[in-house]
């Protein structure tokens, strides 16, 4: 069975500050890796994907990729309390064809 | 104004009762997925679906069924073999099989 792992939280962030999720993931050949963000009662949504070992930024987000270590980050910079959510992982399998999702990472950004 | 929709918002169900979730797409995705998340869980894979007039079983098919006629549309019917169907079902599209996904907004499925 392959696991994506991820601290389910509260992770508690004052305004302004970093946030910085974390995601281990067991399968080796994963390839393709997601991060989601996911408003109490709503769907997923896109933040970024990733699929070479280093960093990848966009705006606030940054995803980090290390593949040796089977471990993928993101960090919001500037977090707003808008950013309060829960922050799903996803990993490719061996194949690149189907996903396998953490359990999420609650975020609360206070005030 | 394309994405994907899902129908109803929220559905109750009776023991005993077949419903059926809807979930449309416009745009123009190949492949489709029905995904299942109970409260503070991630999302478990039900069926998938890569093309039109084929669909896959997913880490907990039993007591789904799909079907996938049209390119745009992959209804998901819960069957009464589920026992324990309250959960909040999502849809995703995607343009290519193995490609990023994208969510409908999702169903909230309760039992009377």
């Amino acid at each position: 069975q392959k696991e994506v792992e991820q601290n389910s939280g509260p992770l508690s962030v004052p305004e302004g500050a970093i946030a910085s999720l974390n995601c281990t993931y067991s399968d080796r050949g994963s390839q393709s890796f997601f991060w989601y963000r996911q408003y109490s009662g709503k769907s997923p949504e896109l933040i970024m994907f990733i699929y070479s070992n280093g960093d990848k930024e966009d705006g606030r987000f940054t995803a980090q990729l290390n593949k040796a270590s089977q471990y993928v980050s993101l960090l919001i910079r500037d977090s707003q309390p808008s950013d309060s959510a829960t922050y799903l992982c996803a990993v490719d399998n061996n194949a690149g064809n189907m996903l396998t999702f953490g359990g999420g990472t609650r975020l609360m950004v206070k005030p | 104004d394309g994405g994907i929709t899902q129908s109803p918002k929220y559905l109750f169900r009776k023991e005993g009762q077949n419903v059926t979730l809807s979930c449309e797409q416009n745009l123009n995705h190949d492949a489709m997925y029905w995904y299942r998340q109970d409260p503070g869980q991630g999302l478990r894979l039900i069926y998938y679906s890569q093309i039109v007039n084929d669909f896959q079983k997913g880490d907990i098919a039993e007591g789904y069924s799909v079907s996938r006629e049209k390119k745009e549309s992959f209804p998901l019917t819960v069957t009464s073999a589920q026992k324990n169907p309250t959960a909040f079902y999502l849809c995703a599209s995607s343009i290519g099989w193995g490609e990023t996904q994208y969510f409908g907004p999702g169903t909230r499925l309760l039992v009377l």
